[in-house]
Parts: C-alpha cells; sequence; structure tokens
C-alpha cells in the first residue's frame, strides 16, 4: 500500500487534457514536502518529468506542468500525444516515515 | 553529458549472493547521492535507500534495511547493492540514480531473476 495515491489507469484522446492525482497526507506533500513527477515509457527505465511541485528539466514539452493544492499534487498533460502513453509516478518524503516515497503510479493510455 | 551505466542481467538461484554495479560519468560523482529503487513486476517503484559516495553514508529504506548493502568506490565512480542470500522475492528490476532533491538521472536498470 503505497502512501501517496495515484488512480491506476487514465486515458484520453490525442489533442486532449488528462490530469493524474497524487494524493498524501499531512506528513508528506500536505507538510509542504517537494513533489517529483517521473515518465516511464514502455520496457524503460523512469525519466524526471517535473521537480519541485512545477518544475519542467531541459528538454520535457511545456504540454506537461505540476500543481499541488493541499495534500494532494497534480500532474497534467495538455494536447495529448500518443508519445506520451506511458507510466507516471510522483514521488515526495514522508517525515513520519523519515524517507523519500513514491506513488502507486498510473497508466496513461492515449485512445 | 551525465550517464548512469548499470551492469547486466543476472539470474540467480535462492540463497546465493550478488553484487550489481551502478558507474557513473560527466559529473563528479563524489559528491552526489546515488539512490536505488526496486521495481518489482508489473509493480511501482520503491525508494530503497541513498549512498553518498564521498564518505559512503548511507540512508535506508527500513523496509530494506539488513536486506541489501549499499557501497560505493569513489576512485572508479562506481556504487553498488549486493545481498547476501537471494529470495524468490528479490526479483525485480533495480535502478540507480543520481539524487540531488530528485532523482534526475537514472541507469538503465539492472533485472534480476532468482529462480531455482
Amino acid at each position: 500500500q503505497s502512501v501517496l495515491t495515484q488512480p491506476p489507469s487514465v486515458s484520453g484522446a490525442p489533442g486532449q487534457r488528462v490530469t493524474i492525482s497524487c494524493t498524501g497526507s499531512s506528513s508528506n506533500i500536505g507538510a509542504d514536502y517537494d513533489v517529483h513527477w517521473y515518465q516511464q515509457l514502455p520496457g524503460s527505465a523512469p525519466k524526471l518529468l517535473i521537480y519541485g511541485h512545477d518544475n519542467r528539466p531541459s528538454g520535457v514539452p511545456d504540454r506537461f506542468s505540476g500543481s499541488k493544492s493541499g495534500t494532494s499534487a497534480f500532474l497534467a498533460i495538455t494536447g495529448l500525444q500518443a508519445e506520451d502513453e506511458a507510466d507516471y509516478h510522483c514521488q515526495s518524503f514522508d517525515r513520519r516515515l523519515g524517507f523519500y516515497v513514491f506513488g502507486s503510479g498510473t497508466k496513461v493510455t492515449v485512445l | 553529458e551525465v550517464q548512469l551505466v548499470q551492469s547486466g542481467a543476472e539470474v540467480k538461484k535462492p540463497g546465493e549472493s550478488l553484487k550489481i554495479s551502478c558507474k557513473g560519468s560527466g559529473y563528479n560523482f563524489r559528491k552526489d547521492w546515488i539512490g536505488w529503487v526496486r521495481q518489482m513486476p508489473g509493480k511501482g517503484l520503491e525508494w530503497m535507500g541513498i549512498i553518498y559516495p564521498d564518505d559512503s553514508d548511507t540512508k535506508y529504506n527500513p523496509s530494506f534495511q539488513g536486506q541489501v548493502t549499499f557501497s560505493a568506490d569513489k576512485s572508479i565512480n562506481t556504487a553498488y547493492m549486493q545481498w547476501s542470500s537471494l529470495k524468490a522475492s528479490d526479483t525485480a528490476i533495480f535502478y540507480c540514480a543520481r539524487y540531488t532533491n530528485y532523482f534526475d538521472y537514472w541507469g538503465q536498470g539492472t533485472l534480476v531473476t532468482v529462480s531455482s
């Protein structure tokens, strides 16, 4: 059971906007610890997508954006493309556990 | 260019030992933490712990403490994770990644299969 809960799957048609939630608690996201997002294409290693809630590393398209509200964080993909079909993982720190945690992961399917 | 290159896939029997490696290049390897992440078949990512190569300071996820051992040889820019006695439940892909408040560069992963 992950400390950070994500929906198992989300889907959308090309060009649509999809949002992935990452729900935590007052000991992680709600305690204002940074949330980071990773994209994992099929058969590949994860890749940093968003860091510190809403910052994109060089090379990541601005179709990807992050936000936070209360004890949840969100990853939005606008203008969905076939190449966005992947697993997405959130990550933060949990002060009660005393270490870093990943979300349960969300599979994005492009219809 | 920052790169982390991991050792190749392994097939082991229960009870055997194993050491996998992660070689960094393109940055000052000894001055950034290296983390290890487990991904069991069809599952999500799990943060196992991190090691600081310069002094081998380590921080383990309690769930993995005592199950694996991290080490590093800063002279050859390489981090290691080892098991003394593998179990079938250790079957997974293991990733190393550079940690700078987040995992910004990842290795390609090492698949470890433990089966009798």
